[in-house]
């Protein structure tokens, strides 16, 4: 999407944590969310953060909201194969029910 | 609950035909959404409709039409394909009213214009 930009590609050493980036335009948006995307299926949610949050934590999963610079950031710890996937950041606008997504970042994992 | 269900999930056009791509929802959402998804561009919004009886556009709402049928259902229409629409299509639903407005996806629709 346009106004919602991360990187394409990340890889990781297994085990190791796994940060993925994410910059959106809307500073009145409501909710942030990070959807994973398996290879041939459609999209899941995988955590969202309200926007009056700065941090959310879900077992290995770690999301980070700093409003100032409209940057959200989803940590995954001690990643494993099972994590490789496409992971998409989105934006709910203020208008409510337009949702945004960014271009996706393929997270590999290395041996 | 079958949740989202769109259909054709496989469609080729030839450059210029028309196609509808439709989409049902049975989780009694209000919000409906089609989206498109390329290599590198993600998923991109296509139209949305907020509620029964009214539909906006989203990042890239040229060369499709869009009708909100009823509660349930939600459909896409290619009135003149281009090559351009090749691409995989997803609908989705969600309730954001007092809610978080997780999204719901279908399974895809891949179309391919020739």
């Amino acid at each position: 999407g346009e106004d919602v930009e991360q990187s394409l590609f990340l890889s990781v050493r297994e085990g190791d944590s796994s940060v993925i980036n994410c910059t959106y335009t809307d500073s009145s948006s409501t909710y942030l969310y990070w959807y994973k995307q398996e290879p041939g299926a459609g999209l899941q949610l995988l955590t969202y953060i309200f926007s009056n949050m700065d941090m959310k934590q879900d077992q290995r999963l770690t999301v980070l909201l700093n409003k100032k610079d409209k940057h959200l950031s989803l940590r995954i710890a001690d990643t494993q194969t099972g994590d490789s996937a496409i992971y998409f950041c989105a934006e709910r606008y203020s208008s409510a029910s337009k949702i945004i997504f960014g271009s996706g970042t393929r997270l590999s994992i290395r041996p | 609950n079958a949740g989202v269900t769109q259909t054709p999930k496989f469609q080729v056009l030839k450059t210029g035909q028309s196609m509808t791509l439709q989409c049902a929802q049975d989780m009694n959402h209000n919000s409906m959404y089609w989206y498109r998804q390329d290599p590198g561009m993600g998923l991109r919004l296509i139209y949305y409709s907020a509620s029964e009886g009214t539909t906006d556009k989203g990042e890239v709402p040229n060369g499709y039409n869009v009708s909100r049928l009823n509660k349930r259902e939600f459909s896409l229409r290619l009135e003149s394909a281009a090559p351009s629409q090749t691409s995989v299509y997803f609908c989705a639903s969600s309730e954001v009213v007092r809610n978080t407005g997780e999204l719901f996806f279908g399974e895809g629709s891949r179309l391919t214009v020739l």
